[in-house]
This record gives C-alpha cells, structure tokens and sequence, in this order.
C-alpha cells in the first residue's frame, strides 16, 4: 500500500515528558489506526479513528484524526518506560481493504 | 481488543523445506485476513490478502507459487513458505480483518505476535 509519511523517526525523551508524532498522506483516509510493536511481538492496536475532527484517547494516549482526513497526530503524556516501542499509524481509504503503513516512531525514554 | 494467534513463535529450518504457519482469530470470525513480511527496523511489508472460501489476492512482486495460502475456515489462514531458502529468513505476521458490518463502523486489523522464520 501507500506509504504515509510518518514524523519523526525517533525520538529521545525523558521519563514524564509528552510525546507527540504524526502521519500524513496525500491521500484522504477514512480510517486511521495506530499501533505500538515491542521488539519480536506483532503490532497491538492502540487507537482506531474513523471520522474527521474525531479525538479519541486510551489511557495516556490521546489520537486525532485530522480534519483534512490527511493526517492524524498521536500524543502519549507523562511516558513511562515502557512506551519504549516503534510507534506505526496505518491509514485506509475508502474503498479499499488494505491499510497503508507509516515508516514508524521508534520511542526510547531516559529513566 | 481481539485477539489473533500465529503458530509457531519462531522456527529454524534447512533449506529446501517447506513451512507452515498459522493464523487464527480467536474472538471474532474472519472473512480477510493478511500476511505481512517485515525486515529489521523497517515497517510492514503487504505480501498477500487472505480470503475465506476463495484463493489469496498476492501483492505485485510476491511469488504465489512460493508462499502458499490457505484460508479454509473463518478463524484459519495458514502461510506455507515452500522450498524455503536463506533470503526467505524473515518476520511474517498475519493480521485479521474486523468489521461492524455496516458501512462507516468498525474496520480495523488485529495483528498476530508474528512467526520468526530462519532458514539454514
């Protein structure tokens, strides 16, 4: 599938900061997903988004999808040590059954 | 959320065999499920779409004679890797496709833990 364009690619923070990463496309989505994939696992889903402006949060993790339905930005506030992971989105258009891949947000948090 | 199994974990083989991996969707019925390939550090790479009751639909450049796929119920596909050779030594994970039914609902995929595949 397409690849969507995903920022950034890593990222260094220190434990308690928020994190934020987005996904963008030149292509309007009517779904998008992120997901966190820990080393030597399959990927779990974390926030699914299915209409334009929607903003949905699980736990620390709040995801929008954008108004555009180009992009959607993921925020973890206060991370912990085990948000260590690469973050993935994945975007659907309509029409389609496959999902498009973000290239990922690697996350390594400083204790 | 939904849960998919993938067996095995992980397995080494000679080269030449051949090597089966399962899917299932343990919660919820599957009419598509995929198989992904993905190297270190990059992300996943589409190999083919799984469709219940009818063959796979395999993405360019992806040998269907090579990768076989078998998706005989709503809870089953299975990924045989034949004749398998060094360069085929990679990450597969399958996912399973959820739907509400309806147009505009649910439609996400659920991943596997993935199959580590090593070939002697």
């Amino acid at each position: 599938g397409q690849q969507l364009n995903q920022s950034p690619q890593s990222m260094f923070i220190q434990e308690g900061e928020d994190v934020s990463m987005n996904c963008t496309s030149s292509s309007i989505f009517n779904t998008w997903l992120w997901y966190k994939q820990d080393p030597g696992e399959g990927p779990v889903l974390l926030i699914a988004l299915y209409k334009a402006g929607e903003l949905t949060s699980n736990g620390r993790l709040t995801a929008q999808f954008g108004i555009t339905r180009k992009d959607s930005f993921l925020n973890i506030s206060a991370s912990i040590p085990s948000d260590v992971g690469i973050y993935f989105c994945a975007g659907r258009r309509t029409n389609d059954y496959k999902l498009s891949f973000g290239a990922g947000t690697t996350v390594t948090v400083r204790a | 959320g939904a849960v998919v199994s993938q067996h095995p974990s992980r397995v080494i083989c000679k080269s030449g065999t051949s090597v089966k991996i399962e899917c299932r969707s343990l919660d919820f019925q599957a009419t598509t499920m995929f198989w992904y390939r993905q190297f270190p550090k990059k992300s996943l790479m589409l190999m083919a779409t799984s469709n219940e009751g009818s063959k796979a639909t395999y993405e360019q450049g992806v040998e269907k004679d090579k990768f076989l796929i078998n998706h005989a119920s709503l809870t089953l596909s299975t990924l045989t890797v034949t004749s398998a050779h060094p360069e085929d030594s990679s990450f597969y994970i399958c996912s399973a496709r959820r739907t509400s039914g309806r147009a505009g609902g649910i439609d996400t995929q659920y991943f596997g833990p993935g199959t580590r595949l090593t070939v002697l």
